[in-house]
């Protein structure tokens, strides 16, 4: 059960788009469509933005997007907002039938 | 609306048990999966463990495997986490959160803080 990685920290202007990425192996990532995304402002719970890799929960800004390659998926977000500014953590079904999140992505908008 | 509502947390001396519980509201919980996920203070998420719909499967990180057992009480609409044998590592704040189609986590709770010190 190794975590997920994932860049410590990304950043972007207003407007701009960024992209997150989350590594993992052929026990995780590489063999499972159940990558998750979930968004963490500080002091409160994580929220689901992307879940079975691509898909958006209802209520979800169709500027969050997620796709994969490989081992490795990513979280791309588009026309950043200010509001956007967050710790975001990748998450994927494994084998064994466990769950193993990426350590955490730090959002700046600029 | 959906809601979780985790208690339970506190302090507590390295070596002891806690048992935390997370009740829900806003849907039919005897027909979902739930999951406990924790994250340590400043730290990122650690999934912890799950427990299908009906009690029948359940699955622990290998970090609590052996210490942790996480029960439901259907009629009671309510899932707990057993913690035995706690240390340092294990503190955290605890969250509840539901299983959307089993593999991923559509809601959570606010979280219950868990310090183990003495």
């Amino acid at each position: 059960q190794s975590a997920l990685t994932q860049p410590a920290s990304v950043s972007g202007s207003p407007g701009q788009s960024i992209t997150i990425s989350c590594t993992g192996s052929s026990s995780d990532v590489g063999t499972y469509n159940l990558v998750s995304w979930y968004q963490q402002h500080p002091g409160q719970a994580p929220k689901l933005i992307i879940y079975e890799t691509t898909k958006r929960p209802s209520g979800i800004s169709n500027r969050f997007s997620g796709s994969k390659s490989g081992n490795t998926a990513s979280l791309t977000l588009s026309g950043l907002q200010p509001e956007d500014e967050a710790d975001y953590y990748c998450c994927s079904f494994a084998t064994g039938s466990t769950w193993v999140f990426g350590g955490g992505t730090k959002l700046t908008v600029l | 609306q959906v809601e979780l509502v985790e208690s339970g947390g506190g302090v507590v001396q390295p070596g002891r048990s806690l048992r935390l519980s997370c009740t829900a509201s806003g849907f039919i919980f005897r027909t979902y999966a739930m999951h406990w996920v924790r994250q340590a203070p400043g730290k990122g998420l650690e999934w912890v463990a799950v427990l299908s719909y009906d009690g029948g499967n359940q699955y622990y990180a290998d970090s609590v495997r052996g210490r942790f057992s996480i029960s439901r009480d259907n009629s009671k609409n309510t899932v707990y986490l057993q913690m035995n044998r706690l240390s340092a590592e294990d503190t955290a704040v605890y969250y509840c959160a539901r299983g959307g189609s089993y593999y991923f986590f559509d809601f959570w709770g606010l979280g219950t803080l868990v310090t183990v010190s003495s």
